[in-house]
């Protein structure tokens, strides 16, 4: 299993370029993530899906949009950057525990790190 | 908002200490997991303990919760060098089928040979 895959690594971006983030799990799971990681800030839920088909905005939800047409794939876009918008980006997938009603981990991805100039 | 918030942001110690970092939440929660982040890297689930659990362990981490303190503790024992790295506590305190977490800002540990 590839895990969590984010395309891609690194980006360089001028300011009111698009772009699309592509994260995919082969894992098969319900829930998947966009956060940021900003210094000293942690990380921060930018937009979730509980499902294909469904999207949720998380707490810094403005200047992004998501797609979720495929299980396996969670996409993020901006469609014009900010270098407000410069940071790591990390994918996450979890799934419920069968039977359970109770959340596991998630699993990350190795990050895309964006700049926009 | 961040929910958990770790202490100390930054930790050193020598290699073979004991490594303590606390996290402490403002509202009713689920569960509450600890992941590692090593520079340049995805987060890496540690453990996990649900709000009826006190403590957990797994291999040399010990995990503690005070649901009436809103606190929790991640005790890394005999510490090595590559335990160096940053480590985050997130809160499960989601209703229904909206899982999500809440990540605090992290502590930094750096153990040295």
């Amino acid at each position: 299993n590839a895990g969590v895959t984010q395309t891609p690594k690194f980006r360089v971006l001028k300011t009111g370029q698009s772009m699309t983030l592509l994260c995919a799990q082969d894992m098969n799971h319900e829930y998947m993530y966009w956060y940021r990681q900003d210094p000293g800030m942690g990380l921060r839920l930018i937009h979730y899906s509980v499902g294909e088909g469904t999207t949720a905005k998380g707490e810094v939800p403005d200047g992004y949009n998501v797609s979720r047409l495929k299980k396996q794939n969670f996409l993020l876009g901006l469609e014009s950057a900010a270098p407000s918008q410069t940071s790591v980006y990390f994918c996450a997938s979890s799934k419920q525990v069968p039977g359970t009603g109770f959340y596991n981990e998630q699993f990350f991805g190795p990050g895309t790190r964006l700049t926009v100039l | 908002s961040q929910q958990g918030e770790e202490d100390p942001q930054a930790l050193s110690i020598q290699e073979g200490e004991n490594a303590t970092m606390n996290c402490s939440y403002k509202t009713s929660i689920n569960n509450l997991q600890w992941y590692r982040q090593n520079s340049g890297r995805g987060l890496v689930h540690l453990i996990l303990i649900r709000s009826n659990e006190r403590e957990k362990h797994s291999g040399r981490l010990r995990v503690t919760l005070d649901t009436s303190k809103k606190s929790s503790s991640l005790l890394i024992t005999a510490s090595r060098a590559a335990d160096t790295a940053s480590y985050f506590c997130a809160t499960d305190n989601s209703r229904g089928s909206n899982y999500k977490l809440t990540f605090g800002k992290g502590t930094l540990l750096t153990v040295n040979p």
